[in-house]
């Protein structure tokens, strides 16, 4: 399968702590996007890495591309409550076409 | 506002009974595809559409069907509904998706019985 690979599958953290989620993918990717979805609504775009960039921010969210490893994460800073939510990795490979990883269920307890 | 919607948000059917859902962007994005998200398996795509009457299959097309006769619309259709096609379906549209990724409409949850 072409599906790229969360860990952990789930985790649940306390307010103010960070939050870091992993994806791993097999194949060549043009950039690797991350989505959050509130529970059972639409996935909202939240950051994109290219494929020549290693790390990337955006507010309390930093991303992190290793193309040798197929890896990257995701790290949430100062979690808050309202962060409660599933996160998932998408790649892009030379179509327009985006490959999702099956999520990491994400629970910030205040 | 720039939206991809949706309809209907949830849908009780029986097995057999043809079905549409229908999909509308309004960000004359050329790209549109629905996926369907289960328990365990994340999101899979069914089809997807580069551009009007351009469409192709995606990783689960078995039991759907898809027209994209306008840039907006996107329906998808269950010809034969069966209780595996009960899911979580979600439209997506985008254009340049490697610059901006996806607009997710707020999906449909499908019941077979």
């Amino acid at each position: 399968s072409q599906q790229g690979e969360e860990d952990p599958q789930a985790l649940s953290i306390q307010e103010g702590e960070n939050a870091t989620m992993n994806c791993s993918y097999k194949t060549s990717i043009n950039n690797l996007q991350w989505y959050r979805q509130n529970s059972g609504r639409g996935l909202v775009h939240l950051i994109l890495i290219r494929s020549n960039e290693r790390e990337k921010h955006s507010g309390r969210l930093r991303v992190t591309l290793d193309t040798s490893k197929k890896s990257s994460s995701l790290l949430i800073t100062a979690s808050r409550a309202a962060d409660t939510a599933s996160y998932f990795c998408a790649f892009q490979g030379g179509s327009e076409k985006l490959v999702f990883g099956k999520g990491t269920k994400l629970t910030v307890n205040p | 506002e720039a939206q991809v919607t949706q309809n209907p948000r949830y849908l009780i059917t029986v097995t057999g009974k043809k079905l549409t859902v229908t999909c509308s962007q309004n960000m004359n994005h050329e790209y549109m595809s629905w996926y369907r998200q289960d328990p365990g398996l994340g999101l899979r795509q069914i089809y997807y559409s580069m551009n009007v009457e351009v469409t192709d299959k995606g990783d689960v097309p078995e039991g759907y069907k898809v027209s994209r006769k306008e840039k907006r619309n996107f329906p998808l259709i269950l010809e034969s509904p069966s209780p595996n096609q009960t899911s979580l379906y979600f439209c997506a549209s985008g254009s340049d998706v490697g610059v901006y990724g996806y607009t997710f409409g707020s999906g449909t949850r499908l019941t077979v019985v």
